[in-house]
């Protein structure tokens, strides 16, 4: 079974700059999450989809950031403008959905570094 | 809203020996609590879990138990290896819809 695909891995850019990360979840999977994950803290929920729907944003910088999630299958993530403290690994993860047990499959991550 | 707090941020351990990783919650109705493990530029992984309805769960050397009234849980390696070396992160959520709170993580570091 392939795993959750994200990309690219590596992107840097200037401050105030944008950028773009994709993620295709593991299919059939309901449930995707995109988290930012700053170099030695726990990760930190951005964004929740259920299918297409938003199911928690709450915590998503929606100045600077958007996301969305098309057809209930992949998603993109995207910072625009670029701030110095949005230097970040971003984790897409999946899961099966409700009633599921719970676990999270994550991809390998997009390391941004803003300069 | 929910905040997990999680103890020691470094434990360093002879290899061997036993590990301990705490977690405290601060909401009474989450029931569900996951330990992802992280090695060194990986992705986080489950490691073992653990509902509200059970004290104690065990999956060959690692373990985590519950204490509802306190609402703290813990995680338990018995045995520790080189490869148990990593960060590891416990999280809570309530409900079902998976919306995990994340403690800050724990570097285990398993001397030879």
């Amino acid at each position: 079974e392939a795993g959750v695909a994200q990309s690219p891995r590596y992107k840097i850019i200037e401050k105030r700059q944008s950028v773009a990360f994709w993620c295709n979840p593991i299919s059939g999977h309901a449930t995707l999450y995109w988290y930012q994950q700053i170099l030695g803290q726990g990760p930190k929920l951005l964004i929740q989809f259920q299918n297409n729907g938003v199911v928690d944003d709450s915590q998503l910088p929606k100045d600077r950031f958007s996301a969305e999630r098309l057809k209930g299958v992949d998603s993109t993530l995207k910072i625009q403008p670029a701030k110095l403290e949005d230097s970040a690994v971003y984790l897409c993860a999946s899961s099966p959905g409700t009633g599921n047990t719970g676990e999270l499959f994550f991809g390998e991550g997009s390391r941004l570094t803003v300069l | 809203g929910e905040n997990v707090e999680q103890h020691p941020s470094t434990l360093s351990v002879q290899e061997g020996d036993s590990a301990v990783i705490k977690c405290t919650y601060s909401d009474s109705a989450s029931n569900y609590f996951p330990w992802y493990k992280q090695e060194l530029g990986k992705r986080p992984q489950l490691i073992i879990d653990i509902r509200s309805n059970v004290g104690e769960k065990k999956d060959q050397r690692i373990a985590v138990t519950l204490n509802k009234t306190a609402k703290h849980f813990s995680l338990h390696i018995t045995e520790t290896q080189p490869e148990d070396s990593a960060v590891y992160f416990c999280a809570a959520s309530k409900g079902s819809n998976y919306q995990l709170i994340w403690g800050a993580g724990t570097k285990l570091i398993i001397k030879p």
